[in-house]
């Protein structure tokens, strides 16, 4: 059974610092990983997804890698801003045609101004 | 362009009544989800919709119905409520050929 792990739970870090969260799986067999961001009483907002023949995936000042042999993959934030404070959760889906997500359960990052 | 849209936002029930949630998309997207997410826990697939008349169960089905009502809709429905299953549920839609999925705001409900 696929189990995701996003650790740490919280994070804080200053403004203008570069950071990375991390994501990993026990099943490297998947198809595909992606990150999503959601804000306090709000939906999930998908932010970057890798497909697994892929080893990164860049948006603006975001950077997910993906290695499938170790099963990790990381978040990289650039020059990070406090609208960048939210919860980051990455989720991975075994195989094509498989309607099933599998879940992190996050990391909460809070940029301090 | 509303995207996805769940009622209501909030809802506090008994145990034992029933209640429907609501959702729908404004984006003609084939797929439609539900989903329930826990403190601790994951986001977890309760039931899905690949296209307007079928549906599928997820990985926590029980205790749960939906109903694609057509394209745009697709409602989950409490018979009989119970305090397990107190918790955020959000529904989300995917266009066909594509991997990304669009939520909704999320219905916060607590049944005492």
């Amino acid at each position: 059974k696929q189990e995701v792990t996003q650790i740490p739970a919280a994070l804080s870090v200053p403004e203008g610092e570069n950071l990375v969260l991390n994501c990993s799986f026990t099943d490297s067999a998947i198809y595909n990983l992606q990150w999503f961001r959601q804000d306090p009483g709000k939906g999930l907002t998908s932010l970057l997804l890798i497909q697994s023949s892929q080893r990164e995936q860049t948006s603006g000042r975001l950077n997910a890698s993906l290695d499938k042999s170790s099963g990790r993959s990381t978040l990289y934030i650039a020059a990070s801003q406090p609208g960048d404070s939210a919860t980051y959760l990455c989720a991975v889906k075994a195989n094509f045609g498989n309607e099933k997500l599998t879940f992190g359960t996050g990391t909460r990052l809070t940029i301090i101004p | 362009n509303a995207g996805v849209t769940q009622t209501p936002k909030f809802q506090v029930l008994k145990t034992g009544q029933s209640m429907t949630l609501q959702c729908a998309q404004d984006m003609n997207h084939n797929s439609m989800y539900w989903y329930r997410q826990d403190p601790g826990m994951g986001l977890r697939l309760i039931y899905y919709s690949a296209s307007e008349g079928t549906t599928d169960k997820g990985e926590v089905p029980n205790g749960y119905n939906v109903s694609r009502l057509n394209k745009r809709e697709f409602s989950l429905r409490l018979e009989s409520a119970a305090p397990s299953q107190t918790s955020v549920y959000f529904c989300a839609s995917r266009r066909e050929l594509a991997d990304t999925q669009y939520f909704g705001p999320g219905t916060r409900l607590t049944v005492l």
